[in-house]
């Protein structure tokens, strides 16, 4: 079946410093891949999404690209900012019209002053 | 943003006691899942609804859950007998019916069911 796999189960780092969430995909489907942020005590919210292989998605400073190729979509942003430190979701849904999203285990991001 | 309301938003029940929680899903969503989710980690889903049909379910949900949407603008999930393990934090998202596969799912903030 449909997986996700992130193999991060926390990443600390220092306000300022880029940060690289990995996030890799089983499907024999087309993939359409998300990004989820989840702050302390608040509902999941998308981030951003993509099912073009290789191009870049950006919002709110984070972006991500889609390689169909080694079935990736890590999430990267150049600035961590204290007001990042969340927990992150990468999720796949087929890209047949299916209804099945299927989440990774997540990424906690704690970013210190 | 849409907004999915979750109510309510503590529940504490006993060990073998019943409980129910209710979303009111995004108007004009036709698509609502539960989650479930223990410690801040993973997101286990539960079951799908589409158009208040039950399509999908896991089989913990099917023995012990009751899962209804009784309308287009109300769902809930209970849990006949509640055990420990049921200690988590539910969640309901909603999503948009056609192209469901790129659709955005909204999340309710959850009810944080705790087990006593």
């Amino acid at each position: 079946g449909d997986s996700v796999t992130q193999t991060e189960g926390l990443v600390t780092l220092t306000k300022g410093l880029p940060v690289m969430l990995n996030c890799t995909y089983q499907t024999t489907y087309s993939p359409f891949l998300f990004w989820y942020v989840q702050h302390l005590n608040e509902a999941p919210k998308l981030l951003l999404k993509s099912s073009t292989d290789n191009k870049r998605t950006e919002h709110q400073g984070f972006y991500a690209t889609l390689h169909k190729s080694s079935s990736s979509f890590h999430l990267q942003k150049s600035s961590v900012q204290l007001s990042d430190s969340a927990l992150y979701f990468c999720a796949l849904s087929e890209g047949t019209g299916g209804y099945k999203v299927v989440f990774g285990s997540g990424t906690r991001l704690l970013v210190s002053p | 943003d849409a907004a999915v309301t979750q109510k309510p938003r503590y529940l504490i029940k006993m060990k073998g006691q019943e409980a129910e929680m209710k979303c009111i899903p995004e108007k004009g969503h036709t698509a609502v899942f539960w989650y479930q989710q223990k410690q801040s980690k993973e997101l286990k889903f539960l079951i799908y609804f589409q158009n208040q049909q039950p399509l999908d379910q896991i089989d913990m949900v099917k023995e012990r859950f009751s899962a209804v949407c009784p309308s287009s603008s109300l769902c809930s999930l209970g849990i006949r007998t509640c055990e420990a393990e049921d200690s988590a934090l539910y969640l309901c998202s909603s999503s948009q019916r056609q192209g469901l596969s790129q659709n955005t799912l909204y999340f309710g903030a959850g009810t944080r069911l705790s087990v006593l």
